[in-house]
């Protein structure tokens, strides 16, 4: 399996300007998170889908930040406008979801997004 | 509210030497329990995860962790370093609620 894979790996952008991270989530699997690391917060969950559906979105910092996830084998995560402090590590992880709630996260490489 | 702290944001050993980082959660409610291993520039990668079936859990790469209750403790070990062990390591929780809860990390280091 390809594992986990995010686009793009590394984004530059100006204040203001909008920005699109991509995921694709390993085959099969019903869940989708979406975390965001920083050196000041560490990592933190913003958002997390079961079957495509939103369950957890009180992660999400504010209204500039949405999440969407059309099909199951597809997620963005979009900022608009972006600023400086949005500057981060974003990660994507997708787990099988079961009837317990230790299905295995499985992560992605990361999306380093750098806001001038 | 589930959560997690890690004793310790940089560790330093020998090549060879024990390895511990420690791992405390708080919780009113079984947990479950995870560690990560992150290396530079990459994602995340589980080494081994707390189910409730056993209290000493056996990971990849030579790693396990010890699930105490009465300490609220999930302490991760290796008996001999590797100098492929240096990455930072995440202590994570969760309950019914599905994403996990992430420690602080701690920066493993290895001397040669």
């Amino acid at each position: 399996d390809a594992g986990v894979i995010q686009s793009p790996r590394h984004e530059v952008t100006e204040m203001g300007q909008e920005v699109t991270l991509r995921c694709k989530p390993i085959s099969g699997h019903n869940s989708l998170f979406w975390y965001r690391q920083t050196m000041m917060r560490g990592l933190e969950l913003l958002i997390y889908f079961n079957n495509n559906v939103p369950i957890d979105d009180s992660g999400m910092p504010e209204d500039r930040f949405s999440a969407k996830m059309p099909n199951a084998s597809f997620s963005t995560l979009k900022i608009q406008p972006s600023e400086p402090r949005d500057s981060a590590v974003y990660f994507c992880a997708s787990s099988l979801a079961t009837s317990g709630s230790t299905d295995t996260q499985y992560f992605g490489p990361g999306t380093r997004l750098t806001v001038l | 509210a589930q959560s997690v702290t890690q004793l310790g944001s940089h560790v330093s050993v020998s090549e060879g030497a024990l390895v511990l980082l420690r791992c405390n959660y708080s919780s009113s409610v079984p947990p479950y329990l995870f560690w990560y291993v992150q290396y530079p520039n990459q994602g995340l990668q589980l080494l081994l995860k707390y189910t409730s079936a056993a209290t000493l859990v056996k990971g990849i790469n030579g790693f396990e962790a010890e699930f105490k209750k009465s300490e609220t403790s999930f302490h991760l070990t290796k008996p001999s370093a590797h100098m492929s062990d240096a990455a930072e390591y995440f202590c994570a929780v969760t309950f019914s609620r599905r994403a996990l809860t992430f420690g602080s990390g701690t920066r493993l280091q290895v001397q040669p």
